[in-house]
C-alpha cells in the first residue's frame, strides 16, 4: 500500500520560500511507470496543479505556468521522498499543499496522496 | 488550458437517492477523465478513471460515463458516507486541470 507523508512550515512570510517534503513508502521515487506531483487548494483557485517530477532513465520536470518561475520539485533518491519549493511568496500562496502520485499509461489519475499541509503566507 | 465546468454547483439529496453530477471539458479530452471524492479537512480520494473505470476499493453504487465532451459521475443509491463534494479532473493535456466541485448535501 502506497503511502505519503507530508512535512514542512505551516507558516511562512511574504517574499520567503515555502518548502514541503512528501515521503514515500510502498513506491520509489525513481519508479518508471508514475510520477510525483505538488497540488495545491485554496478557496479562490479551488484545485490548481502545480507539477511534477518523473524518471524514465533521467530526471523530468513540468511545472505549471502560473507558478514556473518560482517552482522547484526535487526527488531524493537516498531518502525516497521528492519536495517542493516555491519562492517568493505573497499571500495568494495560501493554500492547502497536496503531494499525490500519477499513475499513467491506461490509468491516468491521481490514485495516492499526501494528507495535505494548509501553508499561510503571513508577516 | 483546458477548462472544466461542473454542473449543478450543489445538490441537496436524500439517503437512496440517485445523483448525476455533470463535467464538462473545453475541448476534446479522449476519455481522460477522473472524478475524486473530498470530505471537509481531507485530500481528495479517487472513485473513477478514465472516464468509466472504477478505481480498485470504490463501491460500485459509483459509476462513470462520457458523451464526447461531457462526462457523468452518477450515485445509485446515495448513502450516508456519500456526502462530499465530488470533482473533476481532465489527464489529457499539461497542465491537469479540475473541476470546481459539486457539493452534495443532506436534504
Amino acid at each position: 500500500q502506497v503511502q505519503l507523508q507530508q512535512s514542512g512550515p505551516g507558516l511562512v512570510k511574504p517574499s520567503q520560500t515555502l518548502s514541503l517534503t512528501c515521503a514515500i513508502s510502498g513506491d520509489s521515487v525513481s519508479s518508471n511507470s508514475v510520477s510525483w506531483n505538488w497540488i495545491r487548494q485554496s478557496p479562490s483557485r479551488g484545485l490548481e496543479w502545480l507539477g511534477r517530477t518523473y524518471y524514465r532513465s533521467k530526471w523530468y520536470y513540468n511545472y505549471a505556468v502560473s507558478v514556473n518561475s518560482r517552482i522547484f520539485i526535487n526527488p531524493d533518491t537516498s531518502k525516497n521522498q521528492f519536495s517542493l519549493q516555491l519562492t517568493s511568496v505573497t499571500p495568494e500562496d495560501t493554500a492547502v499543499y497536496y503531494c499525490a502520485r500519477f499513475s499513467g499509461s491506461n490509468y491516468q489519475f491521481f490514485d495516492y496522496w499526501g494528507q495535505g499541509s494548509l501553508v499561510t503566507v503571513s508577516s | 488550458d483546458i477548462q472544466m465546468t461542473q454542473s449543478p454547483s450543489s445538490v441537496s439529496a436524500s439517503v437512496g437517492d440517485r445523483v448525476t453530477i455533470t463535467c464538462r471539458a473545453s475541448q476534446d479530452i479522449s476519455s481522460w477523465l477522473a472524478w475524486y471524492q473530498q470530505k471537509p479537512g481531507k485530500a481528495p480520494k479517487a472513485l473513477i478513471y478514465a472516464a468509466s473505470n472504477l478505481q480498485s476499493g470504490v463501491p460500485s453504487r459509483f459509476s462513470g460515463s462520457e458523451s464526447g465532451t461531457d462526462f457523468t459521475l452518477t450515485i445509485s443509491s446515495l448513502q450516508p458516507e456519500d456526502f462530499a463534494t465530488y470533482y473533476c479532473q481532465q489527464a489529457n493535456s499539461f497542465p491537469f486541470t479540475f473541476g470546481p466541485g459539486t457539493k452534495v448535501d443532506i436534504k
